[in-house]
């Protein structure tokens, strides 16, 4: 069965500084999708960034960037800039075909605090 | 219009009532999802609708029941619910069953009583 998961419950950064939150994932399958969602109180669960495993190409979305290593099954997320509105609980999750087709798996969650 | 729409936002229900979950999305997507969130945990998927066919039940308990009337419109039929159902529902959509592209709408927050 597939498996994330998130190693970090919480985590905090300063404004302006850069923060990265890890992922690790466990499949068989080669041909997945991987993606950071944002869940901030308002319970609305944003899409931040998306990366297909067959691109080699790290993902980026504005200040938002992945690092993907396929063969360790990593996907960290890194956010440059902070800003007070990336407060949330930020959520890991896959995807594939196969048995799982369909299916969001997630993680835990990492709790991120943006201190001022 | 890129939304999912959820209503309504709030719920408050007693044991023996029986209330609908209403889901709607005018993207076109082809496939349709209900996940149930409790507090500080990731959502768990309940029931996949493809086509408006069910795709996929995660053994949900029968009285959650689970309504796909159109391409457009997702319902969940709720009735003789227990206070542990209490959680946040998310629906979401994505183009077809498969491979990404997924659009949450923000929720009921269903509470039991």
């Amino acid at each position: 069965a597939q498996t994330v998961t998130q190693s970090q419950p919480e985590m905090s950064v300063q404004e302006a500084e850069t923060v990265t939150l890890s992922c690790t994932y466990d499949t068989s399958e080669s041909d997945y999708y991987l993606f950071w969602y944002k869940q901030p109180p308002s319970r609305q669960m944003i899409l931040v960034i998306r990366q297909e495993a067959y691109k080699q190409q790290n993902a980026t979305e504005n200040r938002f960037s992945v690092n993907f290593q396929k063969a360790a099954k990593s996907f960290s997320l890194k956010i440059s800039d902070s800003q007070l509105g990336d407060a949330a609980m930020y959520f890991c999750a896959y995807n594939a075909g196969g048995t799982s087709y369909g299916k969001l798996t997630f993680g835990q969650g990492t709790i991120l605090t943006v201190h001022p | 219009d890129t939304e999912v729409t959820q209503t309504p936002k709030h719920l408050v229900m007693g044991m023996t009532n029986k209330k609908s979950l209403k889901c709607e999305q005018h993207m076109g997507h082809r496939a349709m999802y209900w996940y149930k969130q409790k507090a500080k945990k990731p959502p768990e998927l309940m029931f996949v609708y493809s086509y408006e066919k069910l795709s996929i039940n995660e053994s949900v308990p029968s009285r959650f029941s689970p309504e796909c009337p159109n391409s457009s419109l997702l319902n969940l039929h709720l009735h003789a619910l227990q206070p542990e159902d209490s959680a946040l529902y998310l629906c979401a959509s994505s183009p077809t069953q498969g491979l990404g592209g997924y659009t949450f709408g923000s929720g009921t927050r269903l509470t039991v009583v």
